[in-house]
Parts: C-alpha cells; structure tokens; sequence
C-alpha cells in the first residue's frame, strides 16, 4: 500500500492567482496521477507525472494551466495557474503500486481549491 | 474510449439490509480491471473491491462482493448488512491491464448511498 498526503488540505484563492498543491507518498513510486473531481462530480484526469521525464496531460487540459513538477520518487506538485472561479474543485493526487500481479492506485486526501 | 455508467446517482438502504449498486462499462478489450472505491465526505477514496476481468469468480471483500458479468459488461457492487459507515459516494472504475499513462482510472459518475437507522 501507499500513505499518501497532499498540502493545503484547502484554499480559498482570488481570481487570478496561482495556487501549488503538494502530494508526498511514504514509499517510491514510478506512476503519479493527478485528478480534479468539480463539485458533485466525478474523478476526471488531469496528467500523469513519471520521474524525470514531462508530465503527459488529457484532452482538455495544458501545461501552462496545470503544471506539474516530479523531482523525485516521492514528492510532485500540480500547479492551478491564473485561477477563475471554474477552477474550484477537489484536487487529488494518486500513486500507481504493484499489488502482487495486479496494479492499484491510492489517493491522497484531496485539496478543496475555492476561487473566488 | 473506455466509458463507465453508473445509472443510480442516489442509493438508500436501512442499516443491516442489503443494497446493490449498478454500474455498465464499454470496452473493446478482453483483459482489464475493475474497481468499486468509496468516498466518505472525508473525501478520502478507498478501494472497496477490485475484480480482474480474466477471473470468472466475483471478488468478495468481507460485506462487499460484486457480481460480474463480462459479456453484459456489467460489475454492480452488493453490499450486505449495511452499516451506517457504509453512507459515501460510491464509485465505479475502469482500468486497461497495461500500465502507462493508459493505467489511469476511468470512474463513472457516482452513487451517493445514504444508510437509515
């Protein structure tokens, strides 16, 4: 298994700022995953972050908006960039782990980002 | 695409019954995996159950078993002796087997169970 936390745990920001949120795993992981759930919904991807090499981001979501950063194994952070109010979600990080012949991904706790 | 739906955006239950949770999923692969997660409004996802889609037997956790059916591609959740901890946003998850950035999960929309005393 993985404890994963992430920090802030919650925000209020004004439009226009940045916001960067931190996700530390206690144990190395190749595979990180960043997902925004809006209010009321579900869990949409944002980019997958592997170590050492650039952040591959989903349709409909762009480096300059979300960047992300992987220094290490166990550390990454997203950044919410120039934020509008369309920016207020739940921010989660997750971790890939080798589970005997399976994979399995945890989740962090989650960033409530409000923009006002 | 992989797609994930979950027809039931609200679910209840009296505490020590037995509810089911539905969810349908559409893929044109043969091996993949499938997950049920439970978000409490602690907001903290937790795996409930994970079925790999080459296993015929349906994967039981405790309470928690599913039934899967690959050629109806259909994977409900059963949850017996319902305990008022159960209340929680209930997720549906698709997963291809192979990893990569193609390992990240696909949810459906969610379940919101409420569990009456």
């Amino acid at each position: 298994s993985a404890v994963i936390s992430q920090k802030p745990s919650r925000d209020i920001c004004q439009r226009g700022t940045s916001l960067t949120i931190q996700c530390q795993v206690d144990s190395q992981v190749t595979m990180m995953f960043w997902y925004r759930q809006q209010p009321g919904q579900s869990l949409t991807l944002i980019a997958t972050a592997n170590q050492g090499s650039e952040a591959t981001y989903e349709s409909g979501f762009v480096i300059d908006k979300f960047p992300i950063s992987r220094p290490n194994l166990t550390f990454s952070t997203l950044t919410v960039s120039n934020m509008s109010p369309e920016d207020s979600s739940i921010y989660l990080c997750s971790v890939e782990v080798f589970s005997g012949r399976t994979n399995e991904q945890f989740f962090g706790p989650g960033t409530r980002l409000t923009v006002l | 695409a992989q797609t994930v739906t979950q027809s039931q955006p609200e679910m209840s239950v009296q505490e020590a019954e037995t509810v089911t949770l539905s969810c349908t999923y559409d893929t044109s692969e043969s091996d993949y995996y499938l997950f049920w997660y439970k978000q409490p409004p602690s907001r903290q996802m937790i795996l409930v159950i994970r079925q790999e889609a080459y296993k015929q037997q349906n994967a039981t956790e405790n309470r928690f078993s599913v039934n899967f059916q690959k050629a109806a591609k259909s994977f409900s959740l059963k949850i017996s002796d319902s305990q008022l901890g159960d209340a929680a946003m209930y997720f549906c998850a698709y997963r291809t087997r192979y990893g990569g950035s193609q390992g990240n999960l696909i949810f459906g929309k969610g379940t919101k169970l409420s569990v009456k005393p």
